[in-house]
């Protein structure tokens, strides 16, 4: 069965940092694309990075180019996204997801996700 | 950038239903379009890709027509398990999200 467990959130200030991670099971990790996607409250979903099976390609959401770092350790089957300068606008429920392997911009399996506050 | 308008944003029907949901780009997208279900608490689920793509295991009431602009979920025979909230993914360019589709029995 494959899961996807988040890990790493929590209330943080503005302009601090803080590092997501996603532990993967239940499938060969170093053979899909990955990605982070979040929803902020009562808002829709965005996505927000992509990485590639063997790293090779990342992209970013504008929103988050030059702030946050996408990146994965296939040995450990975890997927990780670095976030620095922290808005109150990055606040949302991050979900990490796999994408599928014959359209990497579909996403057919997501984890529970984990929370992310920026306030002071 | 892409604007997607999702319509209806609620749905009320009966079991044996059937429920159509509909998407709507502000440009062409090709075929890139996704339909997703997500229940409440839980984590959106992939129905379909690609337009007309069934994901596996997804059940086979479930399908999606169209390209261009103009873009369908139908639900041939609604079941109670269906209440969920749709909504459909562009990713010709960038990514866009509808609004989203709350779906409830009648």
């Amino acid at each position: 069965e494959v899961q996807l467990v988040e890990s790493g959130g929590g209330l943080v200030q503005p302009g601090r940092s803080l590092k997501l991670s996603c532990v993967a099971s239940g499938f060969t990790f170093s053979n899909y694309g990955m990605n982070w996607i979040r929803q902020a409250p009562g808002k829709g979903l965005e996505w927000v990075a992509y990485i590639s099976s063997g790293s090779s390609y990342i992209y970013y959401a504008e929103t988050v180019k030059g702030r946050f770092t996408i990146s994965r350790d296939n040995a450990k089957n975890t997927l990780y996204l670095q976030m620095t300068s922290l808005r109150s606008e990055d606040t949302a429920l991050y979900y990490c997801a796999r994408s599928l392997r014959v359209a990497y911009r579909s996403w057919d399996y997501w984890g529970q996700g984990v929370m992310v506050t920026v306030s002071s | 950038d892409i604007q997607m308008t999702q319509s209806p944003s609620f749905l009320s029907a009966s079991v044996g239903d059937r429920v159509t949901i509909n998407c709507k780009a502000s440009q062409n997208i090709n075929k890139y379009l996704d339909w997703y279900q997500q229940k409440l608490g839980e984590a959106p689920k992939l129905l379909i890709y690609n337009t007309n793509s069934l994901h596996t295991g997804i059940p086979s009431r479930f399908s999606g027509s169209g390209s261009g602009t103009d873009f369908t979920l139908t639900i041939s025979s609604l079941q109670p398990e269906d209440v969920a909230t749709y909504f459909c993914l562009q990713h010709n360019s960038g990514y866009t999200f509808g609004a989203g589709t709350k779906l409830e029995l009648k």
